[in-house]
């Protein structure tokens, strides 16, 4: 199976700096990996697929890259809305596999 | 727009079963396939179960094999997962899930003697 670690668990950040998150897959996933943003007591909600494919209605300041077994996601201008957890997924190969979450919160 | 209503959770005792559905509206349902995925309390995202959207293909999460069975009736535009031998860490809210960007708000599961 493959292994998702993602880094930092915890981040803390100010309005308006760039923020980067990071998951590393434990082999090649080839670019199938999606990354979600869970706000506290709501459903998961997509925000890129295929590493850097931004899902309808998702504000442009999410990005995402990556290749091989590193990918990043990046918040260019963190807002306060942004405050969540992120947990990416790799679709490479069953069973599909998250990250264990990167919890984001303002400073 | 797309919808995914996720039924049939509740308190279960150990070792019993239980079966939820999840009714898609809003797209058609025979043309995708389907997932569920859970959530323990407090705790991360679990992929449990995906289902082709002609059910050739199902795979499971090894900690649910041999217990959990995933289906779909197209007709009715509805996913299911049958679970046994239920065990305590299967308490988790189940979200049903199509991984295009839609998800259920998701239903609880909580098996407890």
């Amino acid at each position: 199976d493959i292994q998702m670690t993602q880094s930092p668990s915890f981040l803390s950040a100010s309005v308006g700096e760039r923020v980067t998150l990071s998951c590393r897959a434990s082999q090649n996933i080839n670019k199938y990996l999606d990354w979600y943003q869970q706000k506290l007591g709501e459903a998961p909600k997509l925000l890129i697929y295929n590493t850097n494919n931004l899902h309808t209605g998702i504000p442009s300041r999410f990005s995402g890259s990556g290749s091989g077994t590193d990918y990043t996601l990046t918040i260019s201008s963190l807002q306060p809305e942004d405050v969540a957890t992120y947990f990416c997924l790799q679709r490479n190969s069953w069973p599909y596999t998250f990250g264990a979450g990167t919890k984001l919160e303002l400073k | 727009e797309v919808q995914l209503v996720e039924s049939g959770g509740g308190l279960v005792q150990p070792g019993r079963s239980l079966k939820l559905s999840c009714l898609a509206s809003g797209f058609t349902f025979s043309n995708y396939g389907m997932n569920w995925i859970r959530q323990a309390p407090g705790k991360g995202l679990e992929w449990v179960a995906s289902i082709s959207s002609s059910s050739s293909y199902i795979y499971y999460a090894d900690t649910v094999k041999g217990r959990f069975t995933i289906s779909r009736d197209n007709a009715k535009n509805t996913l299911y997962l049958q679970m046994t031998s239920l065990r305590s860490e299967d308490t988790a809210l189940y979200y049903c899930a199509r991984l295009e960007g839609y998800w259920g708000q998701g239903v609880m599961v909580t098996v407890s003697s």
